[in-house]
């Protein structure tokens, strides 16, 4: 079945960029998705990228899309501590109908200032 | 800007008693899910609905659980007979079209005492 992997960690300092990264399995046309939860909050929809498209940018927010290796990554620009938060990658696919979000752990961004 | 909305925030129940979990989605939008979250873990898929009817339903999605969406904007989930296992976050979602981008309520958190 489809699986989404990401890292579960990642510190860096206000200003720097981040950059967080994920892979996944689908190998049929997929929808790949940024989320952002803060504590306590739902999950707030940051963008996301269809896998016939390499990059989409979006303000401070570029993802890049590797279908060769099923690698996704989504980069923060200017990073500030607001943006402090658990970030997850997610899929939907043609598989199932894009019926269904296959969420990763999520990765916990840290931002010291 | 439109949201989600769920209702309550947080709520309290003891092992065997059945829960509604409320949601509000998007008034336009046609296609309804619930996810769950238990603590740690990752997010998981429990139903997707569109047309008054599940379009589909994971393994997790088992008898004790049913949706219905009793009037032109509630969607529920409702528990027969909760479980100590069954704590956990609960999502409700929606989008516009069949493969369109899911919007994500803040979430009820459900405890099984």
């Amino acid at each position: 079945g489809e699986d989404v992997e990401q890292s579960l960690f990642l510190s860096v300092r206000e200003g720097d960029s981040s950059v967080i990264n994920c892979t996944y399995t689908d190998s049929s046309s997929t929808y790949l998705y940024w989320y952002k939860q803060e504590p306590g909050a739902g999950l707030q929809l940051l963008t996301y990228i269809f896998s016939n498209m390499d990059m989409k940018q979006d303000q401070r927010l570029t993802v890049l899309l590797n279908k060769k290796d099923k690698h996704l990554s989504l980069r923060i620009a200017d990073t500030q501590t607001g943006d402090s938060a658990i970030y997850f990658c997610a899929e939907t696919s043609e598989n199932t109908g894009f019926q269904k979000l296959v969420f990763g752990t999520g990765t916990r961004l840290l931002v010291s200032p | 800007e439109p949201e989600v909305t769920q209702t309550p925030s947080h709520q309290v129940t003891q092992m065997g008693q059945e829960v509604i979990l409320r949601c509000v989605p998007i008034s336009n939008h046609l296609y309804f899910y619930w996810y769950r979250q238990i603590l740690g873990q990752k997010v998981e898929f429990l139903v997707s609905f569109y047309n008054n009817e599940i379009s589909e339903k994971s393994e997790i999605f088992d008898d004790q659980f049913s949706v219905e969406r009793p009037d032109g904007s509630n969607f529920t989930l409702k528990i027969r007979s909760t479980k100590l296992e069954d704590s956990a976050m609960y999502f409700c979602a929606s989008s516009e079209r069949e493969n369109g981008e899911q919007y994500f309520g803040p979430g009820t958190r459900l405890t099984v005492t």
